[in-house]
């Protein structure tokens, strides 16, 4: 089971702002590791959408952004497209598991 | 543009080894910088790191997989691969090939990912 946990589901109507928590434990994103996005498009590879808790990659729209608080993160979406509907994971560091975690993943339904 | 592709049987036997190869193109492995990583994801579930390794030979693996896990490269041929040993149902999955983590160490994300390939273990 993973240590990061999130929403089974969110969802939105198209031009809605829409968020995803992401809630670790001092061991992981309490401890200050980076927290990174992914978002997984029906059927295909999962693609980094933001690292270092909130930067974007080249060719990412500003639409998409991430922040961090204590043991938790999020990952927004404003004006929420229908390309938009897809899982969206968390990912961070360890300590005691001494290993790469991933959350539990986020369906984003645009209604 | 770095793109990665996983190769290999698509059915295993419990009890019998999954052998999955990572091809690599768009950079060398060899070069350093990235540890190249295997993670998997179990049918409607969410993802699970592996483990990875670096161009020089270094490993690290998920201590819940450790001890059935070994992961290699070819750097002649710019591979790397995944042996899971004794495997069963609960290893059928999609198992993706991935650049990362980088140079942030603990901090690091996976940059680059293959399209991920199915192994089913079955009879």
């Amino acid at each position: 089971q993973s240590v990061l946990t999130q929403p089974p589901s969110v969802s939105g109507a198209p031009g809605q702002r829409v968020t995803i928590s992401c809630t670790g434990s001092s061991s992981n994103i309490g401890a200050g590791y980076d927290v990174h996005w992914y978002q997984q498009l029906l059927g295909t590879a999962p693609k980094l959408l933001i690292y270092g808790n909130s930067n974007r990659p080249s060719g990412v729209p500003d639409r998409f952004s991430g922040s961090t608080s204590g043991t938790s993160a999020s990952l927004a979406i404003t004006g929420l497209q229908a390309e938009d509907e897809a899982d969206y994971y968390c990912q961070s560091y360890d300590s005691s598991l001494r290993g790469y975690v991933f959350g539990t993943g986020t369906k984003v339904t645009v209604l | 543009q770095v793109q990665l592709q996983e190769s290999g049987p698509g059915l295993v036997k419990p009890s019998q080894t999954l052998s999955l190869t990572c091809t690599v193109s768009g950079a060398s492995i060899s070069r350093g910088g990235y540890y190249w990583s295997w993670i998997r994801q179990h049918p409607g579930k969410g993802l699970e790191w592996i483990g990875h390794i670096y161009f020089s030979g270094s490993t690290n693996y998920n201590p819940s997989l450790k001890s059935l896990v070994t992961i290699s490269l070819d750097t002649s041929k710019n591979q790397f691969s995944l042996k899971l040993r004794s495997v069963t149902a609960a290893d059928t999955a999609v198992y993706y090939c991935a650049r990362g983590p980088g140079r942030d160490g603990y901090n690091s994300r996976f940059d680059d990912w293959g399209q991920g390939t199915l192994v089913t273990v079955s009879p």
